[in-house]
């Protein structure tokens, strides 16, 4: 069945590059995407790659996709205190509009 | 521009209480969602619909009902609350972008306590 998976914790020092890793089971998988939940809060786009690429960049952040092993990253550039939070990898295979969503990792970020 | 509003934002149940989580959205989306979030099991999703009067259960439909009778609106009923619910529940609304694209907006969440 479908199922995706990330590490559930991580540690970076302010300033540093954090990389978030997540894997994912769905070969028929068309988009993936990368969710941030701040404490207290629901979930927001981060972005979202399509299935056929292998690299996306938006300012900070940079998507790598190794579709053949199936894993996906999210690589944060000069990570600050504010990028403190959860992060969701989640995956969609078109069909009713169905996501499925990794158990998140939690980022912190220390001085 | 209200979203996808969830209320309440907090609740304390006694087993075997029932009640209604709401939902709503503002955006004339087809598509809503209930999910439940527990610490290192990420999002999985209770019950969906695709539109007014269609439900269908997701991975963990026990003890949850739901009933979809306008495109706004989307509640989730506990029939009798037990402690393995305790949980945050998250409503979510989202639209096919005709790519295979899912455009999902969510709720704040509610963070229901059952004791």
């Amino acid at each position: 069945g479908e199922d995706v998976e990330q590490s559930l914790f991580l540690s970076v020092r302010e300033g540093d590059s954090s990389v978030i890793n997540c894997t994912y089971t769905d070969s028929s998988s068309t988009y993936l995407y990368w969710y941030k939940q701040e404490p207290g809060a629901g979930l927001q786009l981060l972005t979202y790659i399509f299935s056929n690429m292998d690299m996306k960049q938006d300012q900070r952040l940079t998507v790598l996709l190794n579709k053949k092993d199936k894993h996906l990253s999210l690589r944060i550039a000069d990570t600050q205190t504010g990028d403190s939070a959860i992060y969701f990898c989640a995956e969609s295979s078109g069909g009713y509009n169905k996501l499925i969503f990794g158990a998140g990792t939690r980022l912190a970020v220390h001085p | 521009n209200a979203g996808v509003t969830q209320t309440p934002k907090f609740q304390v149940l006694k087993t075997g209480q029932s009640m209604t989580l709401q939902c709503a959205q503002d955006m004339n989306h087809e598509y809503m969602s209930w999910y439940r979030q527990d610490p290192g099991m990420g999002l999985r999703l209770i019950h969906y619909s695709v539109g007014a009067g269609i439900t269908d259960q997701g991975e963990v439909p026990n003890g949850y009902n739901v009933s979809r009778s306008t495109t706004e609106d989307f509640p989730l009923r506990l029939l009798s609350a037990a402690p393995s619910q305790t949980s945050v529940y998250f409503c979510a609304s989202s639209y096919p972008t005709g790519t295979g694209r899912i455009e999902a907006f969510f709720g704040q969440g509610t963070r229901l306590t059952v004791v």
